[in-house]
């Protein structure tokens, strides 16, 4: 069974740092990119970043640019968000998320994001 | 790519035929996601590829379109399927999701 869980979320103060975590298992983790998706209180949802299997391709969201990074450890089958200068608008929900290829009847490839974690709160405040 | 949904939200009926609609800023051809999302849960994928189920979700959920316009049916509304629903392009980064739409018990 794919099990993603994320850790590390929090109260913090703007211009402050947290790192996330999340925690994959039931896949081979080194063969996915993986993605994280934010939601604030009562929004829709952000697409934040993504990474590739190897960790060779990272990609954000604009207003995360600078500020945060993705990064993974396939040995511990793990995903990372370090997130730094944080501000209030990056309070949010932050999901975890497997990216995965799928191919319709007519082998046109979609990418996915089929199986997410349960998400970790993250609260900018002071 | 900016993703737009409409309606921002819909009351109705056990039953009713239901219809969201989201359009891309930008033609995307059938790069195209949508998901379910109910109250303190993650989103589940329910179609991809603009109009491909996802396996394990029911044959009521249908999607349609390609380009820049695409649509997501639920045939007959079930009382599990109250829950807001998502957009997402995939066809470049960021993969921008629509503003959700929001299905609620008339």
């Amino acid at each position: 069974e794919v099990q993603l869980v994320e850790s590390g979320g929090g109260l913090v103060q703007p211009g402050g740092s947290l790192r996330l975590s999340c925690a994959a298992s039931g896949f081979t983790f080194s063969s996915y990119w993986m993605s994280w998706v934010r939601q604030a209180p009562g929004k829709g949802l952000e697409w934040v970043a993504n990474i590739k299997q190897d960790g060779s391709e990272k990609y954000y969201v604009d207003s995360v640019k600078g500020r945060f990074t993705i990064s993974r450890d396939n040995a511990k089958n793990s995903l990372y968000l370090q997130m730094n200068s944080l501000r209030a608008e990056d309070t949010a929900v932050y999901y975890c998320a497997r990216e995965a290829t799928y191919y319709d009847s007519s082998g046109y490839p979609a990418v996915t994001n089929d199986y997410w974690g349960q998400g970790t709160l993250v609260t900018v405040s002071s | 790519i900016r993703m737009t949904q409409s309606p921002f939200s819909l009351s109705a009926s056990v039953g009713d035929r239901v219809t969201i609609t989201c359009r891309a800023s930008q033609s995307i051809s059938s790069y195209l996601n949508w998901y379910q999302q109910k109250p303190g849960k993650a989103p589940k994928l329910l179609i991809y590829a603009a109009s491909s189920l996802q396996s394990g979700v029911p044959s009521r959920f249908s999607g349609s379109g390609s380009g820049t316009d695409f649509t997501l049916t639920i045939s007959s509304l079930q009382p599990e399927d109250f829950a807001t629903y998502y957009c997402q392009q995939i066809y470049s980064t960021p993969r921008t999701f629509g503003q959700g739409t929001k299905v609620e018990i008339k």
